[in-house]
């Protein structure tokens, strides 16, 4: 069973820096992940799907990259509405869906 | 604009079953490609997948939960639902519904906090 290692476990930057969390796979896998941002209270709003694909109405300083078994989200110039937890998801191990553990996002 | 919302009781006692249902509108659970599915979230931990269920009844389920587990379509209201047999503590957890499309979970209902306790 593949698993998602999210790193680091809490970021803490300031408005307009720039976010760089980590989601990395136990092993080799296709390029079909998701990331999802979740502000407290809410649920789960889909940010990137297939590695680096931005979903409907998410800004351009939201970008996915994958690198073998390593994928990233970056949030560039980061603000203040984006402080927030971040998961990844991949279906390498469909018909089961995998979640990372997260990244939270804070403000420093 | 496809919208999800979930209902049921937000109290269940120790060993009783959880039935949780989402409604969907803006779109049909017989959309192609599409299934329907419950994530739940602990209280301050991360997300756990539970199953997913198509409208025509197939899916999958979180192999740790199967056992007490049962999700339905029920494309004449256009719900599914969640059936969570014998339940301890541990099912203390917000219940979110979502569409999977493509394998990634792009509508999400708001979520229904359920607790577990006498």
């Amino acid at each position: 069973e593949i698993v998602l290692t999210q790193s680091p476990a809490t970021l803490s930057l300031s408005p307009g820096e720039t976010a760089t969390l980590s989601c990395r796979a136990s092993q080799s896998v296709s390029s079909f992940l998701a990331w999802y941002q979740q502000k407290p209270g809410q649920a789960p709003r889909l940010l990137i799907y297939d590695a680096s694909n931005r979903a409907t109405g998410i800004p351009p300083r939201f970008s996915g990259s994958v690198s073998g078994t390593d994928f990233t989200l970056t949030i560039s110039s980061i603000e203040p509405e984006d402080f927030a937890v971040y998961y990844c998801q991949h279906r390498a191990n469909w018909p089961s869906l995998t979640f990372g553990g997260g990244t939270k996002v804070e403000i420093k | 604009q496809v919208q999800l919302q979930e209902s049921g009781p937000r109290v269940v006692k120790p060993s009783e079953t959880l039935s949780l249902t989402c409604t969907v509108s803006g779109g049909s659970i017989g959309c192609d490609y599409c299934y329907w599915s419950w994530v739940r979230q602990t209280p301050g931990k991360g997300l756990e997948w539970v199953g997913y269920i198509s409208a025509s009844g197939s899916g999958d389920q979180n192999p740790s939960l199967k056992r007490r587990l049962t999700i339905s379509p029920d494309t004449s209201k256009n719900q599914f639902s969640l059936n969570l047999s014998s339940v301890t503590a541990a099912d203390t957890a917000t219940y979110y519904c979502a569409r999977v499309k493509w394998e990634v979970l792009d509508y999400w209902g708001q979520g229904i906090l359920v607790t577990v306790s006498s």
